[in-house]
């Protein structure tokens, strides 16, 4: 059930644009994604819930296909404030609270 | 950010000894949760608390008992514990029974020697 995120990792220049894809075998309730930086804990960026949707905040936006098994995160004009790893996390159906993480994905801006 | 809390930040102990981790969260959701962060796993969901009742238990070794006397506290006891078991163990709350952000505390890094 968990789901396969990739790249496994990425190495941008400053002001580069990177792509993180997660995707399930099964059609999804939600999906949330969270961006972790070196020993401190997961911090939020948001969670799609529509298939077909899209969403985000400054220069962080993310979407939903439409069969609801695929969100990629999209991360434009990067700061070296953007690196960590990113975390997406799957709900398979509603109403129990349980969040399966994928592996990772390592984001590694410099300037 | 002091929304969730864990005590304490960094635990060592030996296998034979049993131990506690401590989380507190200061925003009023009823969802609390579990994780095991290991360097070689992804975070690994343990156990789901909401309304103070667990709802999910991932086939988690009986080693780590938890336990929810409010919506606000939530304990892992451990005991016996393996090498393997070493990790950092994060807290997260959330409001709602799905699609909830979730709030993490900052973790507690655990050495099992």
């Amino acid at each position: 059930q968990q789901p396969v995120q990739s790249p496994q990792a990425v190495i941008l220049r400053e002001g580069e644009d990177a792509v993180i894809n997660c995707s399930s075998s099964k059609a999804l309730y939600s999906v949330h994604w969270y961006r972790q930086k070196h020993g401190e804990a997961p911090i939020f960026l948001m969670i799609l819930l529509k298939g077909g949707e899209q969403k985000g905040h400054d220069k962080i936006s993310a979407s939903f296909n439409e069969k609801k098994q695929q969100s990629s995160l999209y991360l434009t004009a990067s700061q070296l404030s953007y690196s960590g790893t990113y975390f997406c996390g799957t709900e398979i159906s509603g109403g129990y609270n349980k969040l399966i993480f994928g592996a990772g994905t390592r984001l590694a801006v410099h300037p | 950010e002091t929304g969730v809390t864990q005590t304490p930040r960094h635990l060592v102990m030996g296998m034979t000894n049993k131990k506690s981790l401590k989380c507190e969260q200061h925003l009023g959701h009823n969802a609390m949760y579990w994780y095991k962060q290991s360097a070689k796993k992804p975070l690994e969901l343990m156990f789901v608390y909401n309304f103070k009742e667990q709802t999910e238990n991932n086939s988690v070794p009986s080693r780590f008992s938890p336990e929810c006397p409010n919506s606000s506290h939530l304990f892992l006891h451990l005991h016996t514990l393996q090498p393997e078991d070493s990790a950092l163990y994060l807290c997260a709350s959330s409001q709602g029974t799905s699609g909830g952000k979730q709030y993490f505390g900052p973790g507690t890094r655990l050495t099992v020697t």
